[in-house]
């Protein structure tokens, strides 16, 4: 399996251009999670999705971020317009939930953003 | 609501010294607990796992037992080695289905081991 895929790897762009994360997660998963880390504030969870549809977005910091999964094999993350202060890692994690089950979250290798 | 609160690092250690790093929780009903391990760049990957009170998760030489009495979970390791030297975080999630699998994490703990 190849796991879960990010692109790009890194990221550098100028404050105010548009910013697309891109997630593949493991095949079967049906639970895909974005989360955001950095310094100051550590592993934060963005927006999850269950079965492609948005369950919880309530840690998306800002309406700058949107998320979107139009299928089972796609995630992208998008900031616009994109500020110095949006820079961290962002990672996609993903997994096999089924009800009242305990499997595994797997995480991509992330995302470095830096927003100059 | 759920937490996890874990030892605040960074924590540094010698080679072949013991390693506890302390995790407790507050959840309700029976969650599951995980330890994950972050190596420099790299994403986060599962190190051990427990689903029930008393369960052991055990890998690559770590153990950790879920203690229901005194919702811990802490992370031991009786002989450290320089390439333990990461990031851990200690995570939780419901056991219900209507949590899709959410986990809520620790802070995080530096663990640096010096040959």
């Amino acid at each position: 399996d190849a796991g879960v895929i990010q692109s790009p790897r890194h990221e550098v762009t100028e404050m105010g251009q548009e910013v697309t994360l891109r997630c593949k997660p493991i095949s079967g998963h049906n639970s895909l999670f974005w989360y955001r880390q950095t310094m100051m504030r550590g592993l934060e969870l963005l927006i999850y999705f269950n079965n492609n549809v948005p369950i919880d977005d309530s840690g998306m910091p800002e309406d700058r971020f949107s998320a979107k999964m139009p299928n089972a094999s796609f995630s992208t993350l998008k900031i616009q317009p994109s500020e110095p202060r949006d820079s961290a890692v962002y990672f996609c994690a993903s997994s096999l939930e089924i009800s009242g089950g305990r499997d595994t979250q797997y995480f991509g290798p992330g995302t470095r953003l830096t927003v100059l | 609501g759920n937490s996890v609160t874990q030892m605040e690092g960074p924590v540094t250690l010698s080679e072949e010294a013991f390693l506890t790093i302390n995790c407790t929780y507050t959840a309700t009903g029976y969650p599951s607990l995980f330890w994950y391990v972050q190596y420099p760049g790299e994403g986060l990957q599962l190190l051990l796992k427990a689903t029930k009170a008393d369960d052991k998760g055990s890998n690559k030489g770590f153990e950790a037992t879920y203690r229901k009495e005194t919702t811990s979970f802490h992370l031991e390791k009786g002989s450290v080695q320089v390439s333990d030297s990461a990031v851990y975080f200690c995570a939780l999630r419901d056991a219900g289905g209507t949590s899709y699998g959410k986990l809520t994490f620790g802070q995080g703990t530096i663990l640096t081991v010096h040959p």
